[in-house]
């Protein structure tokens, strides 16, 4: 069965500590792994699109990377307003259905 | 360009009621999808359009029905709302489902006493 597993379930960080969230996946023929931002009562936000092992996209503080079995997402120097709950997804194998991980709660204290 | 839109923003229905969640997006994107978002469970897919006309069940889709009303419009129908329906919906949208990355409205809180 396709999974899609984030860790941790919640980070705690000061703000300009560096860290990263995990994305293990398991899924036949990876079409694609997304990050979304999600702030509390909205609907997810669109960050990046990775297709294949060794891809990496960057958006200010953060980095996202992609091996053949995971994904990181790497945030540099957070400030408070990166926090948010970051989600990954990837495309069940053969269908047009998104799996979502469960999410990672950030939290950034100043 | 509004992008992805609901209607309500906030429902409270009795169990047993019925409703009508409305979805639109202005992106001219081909396919569309119901989600549900609870707590610990993350996102679920209810149903999906792949394109105009069509319509696949998702993870979870009992007790609900959809209608891809034209190419900008998706709804979802809750016949008989029950308390395990209380959720948070999102739809979404994208040019044309795998690969491509899918575009979310700000959802529908709904609440089923």
């Amino acid at each position: 069965e396709d999974q899609v597993t984030q860790s941790p379930e919640a980070l705690r960080l000061q703000e300009g500590e560096s860290s990263s969230l995990n994305c293990s996946y398991t899924v036949s023929g990876l079409r694609g792994l997304f990050w979304y931002r999600q702030d509390p009562g909205k609907g997810p936000e669109f960050l990046f699109t990775l297709y294949s092992a060794g891809e990496e996209k960057e958006k200010e503080r953060l980095k996202a990377t992609l091996t053949k079995k995971e994904s990181f997402l790497h945030i540099t120097a957070p400030k408070p307003e990166d926090s948010a709950t970051y989600l990954c997804a990837v495309y069940q194998g053969g269908s047009e259905k998104l799996v979502f991980g469960k999410g990672t709660k950030l939290t950034v204290n100043p | 360009n509004a992008g992805v839109t609901q209607t309500p923003k906030f429902q409270v229905l009795k169990t047993g009621q019925s409703m009508t969640l409305q979805c639109a997006q202005d992106m001219n994107h081909n396919s569309m999808y119901w989600y549900r978002q609870d707590p610990g469970m993350g996102l679920r897919l209810i149903y999906y359009s792949a394109s105009e006309g069509t319509t696949d069940k998702g993870e979870v889709p009992n007790g609900y029905n959809v209608s891809r009303l034209n190419k900008r419009e998706f709804s979802l129908r809750l016949e008989s709302a029950a308390p395990s329906q209380t959720s948070v919906y999102f739809c979404a949208s994208s040019v044309v489902g795998s690969p491509y990355e899918q575009y979310f409205g700000p959802g529908t809180r709904l609440t089923v006493t």
